[in-house]
């Protein structure tokens, strides 16, 4: 099947910094998307986004399927931020999704 | 969006017995997935479960182990059966946004078997 890898493992940073998390992929896929998983277990969808540039706020992902990697970039953070971001892909009409192992971001105040 | 949620929450259970878990949508679906996520681990799918067929289960999962049913567009069930310590991790329903290809997860079972 599909791998999908993720880096750093972990990250710390401080309040109001900026980060980059990537995701590689081994093979073509037509649907990625990024998750946030919050202390509490809950995950979020933060993008679809299986090619291209999208921006929510100071949150923004590129994806460069052609390279097979994926970027979530996350500026002036805020402890809020902290949890485990996933990232997820799938290929074919049936939305299953493969995930990675995650990045844990903890964000000091 | 669609929003999902699960009964039990959490739960503490003994060794040898089952525990199902149910996974409730506000909107009608066509598809629901179950997911386990195990202490300090990434999500794993077990099974894709679709109205009016049976379940699809992933490489490692097996029915008699995880039997699920989707009675209708919006309700499905999920049993961890003969349950071992091993069997101690966050379960996770979700759906297919349809048009938009995103998934949304409901809020977590968290088993712990004894």
């Amino acid at each position: 099947g599909i791998q999908v890898e993720q880096s750093p493992p972990d990250l710390i940073l401080q309040e109001g910094a900026n980060s980059t998390l990537r995701c590689n992929f081994s093979d073509s896929v037509n649907n990625l998307q990024w998750f946030h998983q919050n202390p509490w277990g809950q995950l979020i969808n933060l993008f679809y986004i299986p090619s291209g540039t999208k921006q929510n706020g100071r949150l923004s992902a590129t994806t460069v399927a052609t390279e097979r990697y994926s970027l979530l970039y996350i500026s002036s953070s805020q402890t809020t931020d902290s949890g485990v971001y996933f990232c997820a892909v799938g290929r074919g009409s049936n939305y299953k999704l493969t995930f990675g192992k995650g990045t844990l971001l903890t964000v000091n105040p | 969006s669609a929003v999902i949620s699960q009964k039990p929450s959490r739960d503490i259970c003994q060794r040898g017995t089952s525990l199902t878990i149910q996974c409730q949508v506000d909107s009608q679906v066509t598809m629901m997935f179950w997911y386990r996520q195990q202490p300090g681990q990434s999500l794993t799918l077990i099974a894709t479960a679709n109205q009016g067929s049976e379940a699809t289960y992933e490489s490692g999962f097996v029915i008699d182990k995880f039997p699920i049913s989707r009675p209708n567009l919006t309700f499905s069930t999920l049993t961890v059966s003969n349950m071992s310590p091993e069997d101690s991790s966050i379960y996770l329903c979700s759906v297919d946004g349809g048009s938009t290809d995103t998934q949304y997860f409901g809020p977590g079972t968290r088993l712990t078997v004894l």
